[in-house]
């Protein structure tokens, strides 16, 4: 099974500044035969349900402000908010739907500082 | 509009079994993967179960063999039966499709279901 680790656990940042969360699948989620990456990050606000932020690592799903970036290949990924807003607190996730079973990360708590 | 609305949570004890539906709106069921995503108190996300539109179904290990998903494309529903219920698996039941083909990457989610296991 691929293990999905997530840092940091959380993390505090000013209004206006960046946030950065890292991910990592213990073997690469990069499939060779169409050379995409099998992960996809997540938004989960306080009593929300979980919402699609980025799949194939990259490409953002509509309506997502352009603030966020999902980046990364094979078994290392990064989530960035380049501005944080009052709305951006929430847990973020990643999870790879490369093989069964389609593993989430632990999650990173992303709060106001 | 794609909806999803889950219902059957509640309260069990333990050893019990429960079913939970996934009722959907603006699509068909049977032309979508359809999973089941929980959330324990105080913990993250954990993906439960997927059923593949050809009917091919997957289980976590920590599920399996006491969780069955099924699709009744009538209903335009998913279950998922729970059975041997413990205390861990209290959670928050969440039922998720994608609107992308056969994509396990899930944009559309229900509100949840509540699940309690305990005596």
């Amino acid at each position: 099974d691929i293990v999905m680790t997530q840092s940091p656990d959380s993390l505090a940042v000013s209004l206006g500044e960046r946030a950065t969360i890292n991910c990592k699948s213990s073997q690469s989620v990069l499939y060779s035969s169409n050379n995409k990456n099998y992960l996809a990050w997540y938004q989960q606000r306080p009593g929300q349900p979980p919402k699609l932020l980025f799949y194939w690592a990259s490409t953002r799903e509509s309506g997502v402000p352009d603030r966020f970036t999902g980046s990364g290949s094979g078994t290392d990924f990064t989530l960035t908010i380049s501005s944080l807003q009052a709305e951006d607190v929430a847990v973020y996730y990643c999870q790879h739907y490369y093989s069964t079973p389609f593993t989430f990360g632990p999650g990173t708590k992303v709060d106001i500082k | 509009e794609v909806q999803l609305v889950e219902t059957g949570g509640g309260l069990i004890q333990p050893g019990g079994s429960l079913r939970l539906s996934c009722t959907a709106s603006g699509f068909s069921v049977s032309d979508n993967y359809m999973s089941w995503v929980r959330r324990a108190p105080g913990r993250g996300l954990e993906w439960v179960s997927i059923f593949y539109t050809a009917g091919v179904t997957y289980y976590a290990d920590s599920v399996k063999g006491r969780f069955t998903i099924s699709r009744d494309n009538s209903k335009n529903t998913v279950y998922l039966q729970m059975s041997s219920l413990r205390a861990e698996d209290t959670a928050m039941y969440y039922c998720a499709t994608s609107d992308y083909g056969d994509n396990v990457f899930a944009n559309h989610w229900g509100q949840g279901t509540l699940v309690t296991v305990s005596s």
